[in-house]
């Protein structure tokens, strides 16, 4: 079965600042990955799908990069509303839909 | 509006069952696959089932194949979980998700999803 390994489990960043976390696919998934992004205490919200396509209404600030079993999503300048877990996830045509453990994102 | 009310959710005794239900509103419900994604406290997501628009093909993943039916109804324009013989370990809020595109059998995405409604397994 395919793995998704996200990394760092959690990390601390300003406001303003880049920020990129990682994910890796235990093997090649080609471009079947999407990103979503959970505030506490709520659902997950689709942030980009496809490795790098934004969602409806998600800010260009996001975006993402990758093919293969390396994969990235970066935030640029960020924003005290980006305070979350993201999670990466792998659809195949099994069907199956593989999550990461997630990425807990906090403010210094 | 797209919308997502699951219910159903509660305190079961292991070996029990329950019957979950995501009632869905603002899009034609019978074009779109379905699935539903549990999330134990503390973890990340975690795919339960899928059934297609029209209700055939259901998949599940191997923790909970065998115990779980999922099916919907689409005069109704409800999706349901059907849960037996239930495990500590099927703790956790159970979300229902909608695919983010139209008539393709297997979701590729999960653009919207409920609020979700918590099972927790326990003596």
């Amino acid at each position: 079965d395919i793995q998704m390994t996200q990394s760092p489990s959690s990390l601390s960043a300003s406001v303003g600042d880049s920020v990129t976390i990682t994910c890796q696919a235990s093997h090649d998934i080609s471009v079947s990955l999407n990103w979503y992004q959970q505030k506490p205490g709520k659902a997950p919200k689709l942030l980009i799908y496809d490795v790098s396509n934004l969602d409806t209404g998600v800010p260009s600030r996001f975006s993402g990069s990758g093919s293969g079993t390396d994969f990235t999503l970066t935030i640029n300048s960020l924003q005290p509303e980006d305070i979350a877990t993201y999670y990466c996830q792998h659809y195949n045509n099994v069907p199956q839909y593989i999550f990461g453990q997630g990425t807990k994102l906090e403010i210094k | 509006e797209v919308q997502l009310v699951e219910s159903g959710g509660g305190l079961v005794q292991p070996g029990g069952s329950l019957r979950l239900s995501c009632a869905a509103s603002g899009f034609t419900f019978s074009s779109y696959a379905m699935t539903w994604v549990r999330q134990a406290p503390g973890k990340g997501p975690e795919w339960v089932s899928v059934i297609s628009g029209s209700g055939t093909m259901p998949y599940y993943a191997d923790a909970v194949k065998g115990r779980f039916t999922i099916s919907r109804d689409n005069s109704k324009n409800t999706l349901y979980l059907e849960m037996n013989s239930l495990r500590a370990e099927d703790t956790a809020i159970y979300y229902c998700a909608k695919s983010g595109i139209v008539l393709m059998m297997y979701p590729r995405r999960l653009d919207q999803w409920g609020q979700g409604t918590l099972v927790t397994v326990s003596s």
